[in-house]
């Protein structure tokens, strides 16, 4: 089963509204999420690295006041792409690196199902 | 320039056929994993490889791990439409504090 949820799996919004993707980890605590964009067709592009209880790192090129991400636990980081634009539109994939758990391989990314965002 | 180079990108066979994907690297690695993406949905983890020269096998999947842990390569037999997907490989460099690496994928169908 999956040991990773991300939520919602398809969103479709207007022009300048905001939408929150949750992503949380499954039977094990994830002190780092990493958050990507896969354009269609190519591979993942990471977004940012989200830190429990501390700033995320953004990737050159990605706008944190645009990306926001929020790390409060250990199981549960949130991206949240703010006035979203058509040009925002993307599938949006978040992963949870995991450091123990039941049957997890250690040091392993382990990814959600993902979220296609298309933006109106 | 990427860090993680694989070939090749595109793929089309006919079922039963065998096929080799590889991943490359000038860098070394402590451990290189390999994920099938299927159409809409997140990478799935098929193997993680760790030791120089390891081999692991999954099925109809052959794994392999360089000995300087440097490249892998992916080997299917008799592939089956089921098969179809993105392959990705990536993994942690040595020298590349901890950021994970992609390799830009090897996009593979497999015909009935």
């Amino acid at each position: 089963g999956a040991v990773v949820s991300q939520h919602p799996s398809r969103v479709i919004c207007k022009s300048g509204t905001s939408v929150k993707i949750e992503c949380r980890s499954l039977d094990f605590q994830a002190t780092t999420m990493f958050w990507y964009r896969q354009f269609p067709k190519q591979s993942l592009m990471l977004m940012a690295t989200s830190n429990e209880g501390s700033k995320a790192t953004y990737e050159q090129g990605v706008e944190k006041d645009k990306f926001l991400i929020n790390h409060a636990s250990l199981t549960l980081s949130t991206l949240t792409v703010t006035s979203a634009h058509p040009e925002d539109s993307s599938f949006y994939i978040c992963s949870a690196r995991s450091l123990s758990g039941r049957g997890l391989a250690k040091n392993i990314q382990y990814f959600g199902a993902g979220t296609r965002l298309s933006v109106l | 320039t990427q860090l993680l180079e694989q070939s090749p990108q595109f793929l089309s066979i006919q079922e039963g056929e065998n096929l080799t994907v590889y991943c490359n690297s000038s860098s070394v690695f402590s451990s290189l994993q390999w994920y099938r993406q299927e159409p809409g949905e997140g990478p799935v983890l098929l193997v993680t490889v760790v030791t120089g020269g390891e081999v692991k096998k999954l099925k109809r999947l052959t794994f392999q791990f360089g000995d300087a842990r440097k490249d892998s390569s992916l080997h299917i037999t008799a592939a089956q439409p089921g098969d179809t997907g993105l392959y990705l490989c990536a993994g942690e460099p040595d020298n590349y504090g901890q950021n994970f690496v992609f390799g830009p994928g090897t996009r593979l169908s497999v015909l009935p």
